[in-house]
């Protein structure tokens, strides 16, 4: 089954200090992955995707992702976390059997001064 | 743009009342989608629509409706609410569904749904 997963429930950093949000996926053939962003009462934002190329994906806000197809890993980074960084973040992978996206249960950055 | 919107923002409903919750895009998009966010489950798709005038059931359809009224816009309807579907609904747009970069999602507001 296509699947995909988000390990931390939440995560903490000191505002100024790199920050990782993790995903790792179960996908046949080659993923189609996302990240959204959402903040207190809103809908999610997309931040960036890996569908085909670089490894290596940047997006909004300073955000970037590295796609580990050995390690099955796509994983959410910024150098520098701001305090307005804080908000839930979900990973998700298109199902390659129905085109449809399969999205995790979302993990809570929060950024602290 | 105003991108995707949707109507009304927060609802309270009475076990088997009925209820249509609006959405509309105004990015030309063709594909269309409903779902729904729980605390520790993400978000589930219910209904979807691929194109103009069809519409396919996602992962947790039971209990609801939906119309593909025009391009623009995708109703879901609760024909007679339940406790269990108390959460937060979210419409999302997409140029294609299946097409690489032009799946990308983009989605409304929300909608929050009490139902007692």
């Amino acid at each position: 089954a296509q699947s995909v997963a988000q390990p931390e429930d939440q995560v903490k950093v000191a505002e100024g200090n790199p920050l990782t949000v993790k995903c790792t996926y179960s996908v046949s053939g080659n993923p189609y992955l996302f990240w959204y962003v959402q903040y207190p009462n809103r809908g999610l934002q997309f931040l960036l995707k890996y569908i085909t190329g670089d490894n290596l994906v940047k997006g909004s806000y300073g955000f970037e992702a590295e796609f580990n197809k050995s390690q099955t890993s796509f994983h959410l980074k910024k150098p520098s976390a701001l305090v307005s960084d804080s908000a839930l973040y979900f990973c998700a992978v298109r199902d390659m059997n129905t085109d449809k996206l399969i999205f995790g249960t979302g993990t809570r950055l929060q950024v602290f001064p | 743009n105003a991108g995707v919107t949707q109507t009304p923002k927060f609802q309270v409903l009475k076990t088997g009342q009925s209820m249509t919750l609006q959405c509309a895009q105004d990015m030309n998009h063709n594909s269309m989608y409903w779902y729904r966010q729980d605390p520790g489950m993400g978000l589930r798709l219910i209904y979807y629509s691929a194109s103009e005038g069809t519409t396919d059931k996602g992962e947790v359809p039971n209990g609801y409706n939906v119309s593909r009224l025009n391009k623009r816009e995708f109703s879901l309807r609760l024909e007679s609410a339940a406790p269990s579907q108390t959460s937060v609904y979210f419409c999302a747009s997409s140029e294609a569904l299946g097409q690489g970069a032009r799946e990308t999602q983009y989605f409304g507001p929300g909608t929050r749904l009490l139902v007692l």
